[in-house]
């Protein structure tokens, strides 16, 4: 496709429900971000793979929080019984390279989840 | 630690004046600094980046932002804003800690274009 898509872009969950987000980056791109933007904040980096490799979970907030890419492409981040801290926007993000060249990062539109 | 501040929260700017948005970093070595744009219901659009050379760097959309070593700034700067400038404004810069593009994200600054 022509950008980063991602889905749903909307997701209102009740508190205890499990969610999954999904990312479709641009094809061919070897680096896939997931991040988490809380109201009024700037994107804070959540894990970052390597074509199927899951490089970096270091920000992942808790072990609810799982995210795969298994063929190298689409990628779905899962949250396990949802908090209401766990509104906010989630952002995904592809690069075309891996190798720490400074690449320039295309973001999806986002998914807005809210909790209640 | 490596960490990005916007000073502003807010900035408002008459339509034709010049923009600037602010940024300061904290970077151990060399930084690689990234300015990127907001706009409602949207991802994040990249601007411009600064790595290495001339400390103008100039971007999409008519935007440049220069790199001060000095001062420890990128500040984001417009000959001429326009109302559609109006969005929020993010600088960012790559953590060096990581062999991949791990980028650090300032808290963002609301800009205002008043017609």
């Amino acid at each position: 496709g022509a950008g980063v898509s991602q889905s749903p872009r909307y997701k209102v969950a009740k508190r205890g429900q499990d969610v999954a987000l999904r990312c479709d980056p641009i094809s061919g791109h070897v680096s896939l971000f997931w991040y988490q933007q809380a109201l009024g904040q700037g994107p804070e980096f959540l894990t970052y793979f390597q074509n199927e490799a899951q490089l970096d979970k270091s920000g992942l907030p808790s072990d609810r929080f799982f995210a795969e890419r298994p063929e190298g492409s689409v990628s779905t981040l899962k949250i396990q019984r949802t908090q209401q801290e766990d509104s906010a926007v989630y952002l995904c993000a592809s690069s075309l390279e891996a190798l720490g060249l400074q690449e320039t990062q295309y973001f999806g539109p986002g998914t807005r989840l809210l909790v209640l | 630690a490596q960490s990005v501040a916007q000073p502003e929260d807010q900035v408002n700017v008459a339509e034709g004046n010049p923009l600037t948005v602010k940024c300061t970093y904290s970077v151990s070595g060399n930084p690689y600094l990234f300015w990127y744009v907001q706009y409602p219901n949207r991802g994040l659009q990249f601007l411009l980046k600064y790595i290495t050379g001339d400390n103008l760097v100039k971007g999409s959309y008519g935007f440049e932002a220069e790199f001060n070593k000095s001062q420890t700034s990128f500040h984001l700067k417009k000959p001429s804003a326009l109302v559609s400038d109006s969005a929020l404004y993010f600088c960012a810069v790559r953590d060096k800690k990581t062999s991949y593009d791990k980028v650090i994200f300032g808290p963002g600054t609301s800009l205002s274009v008043i017609p």
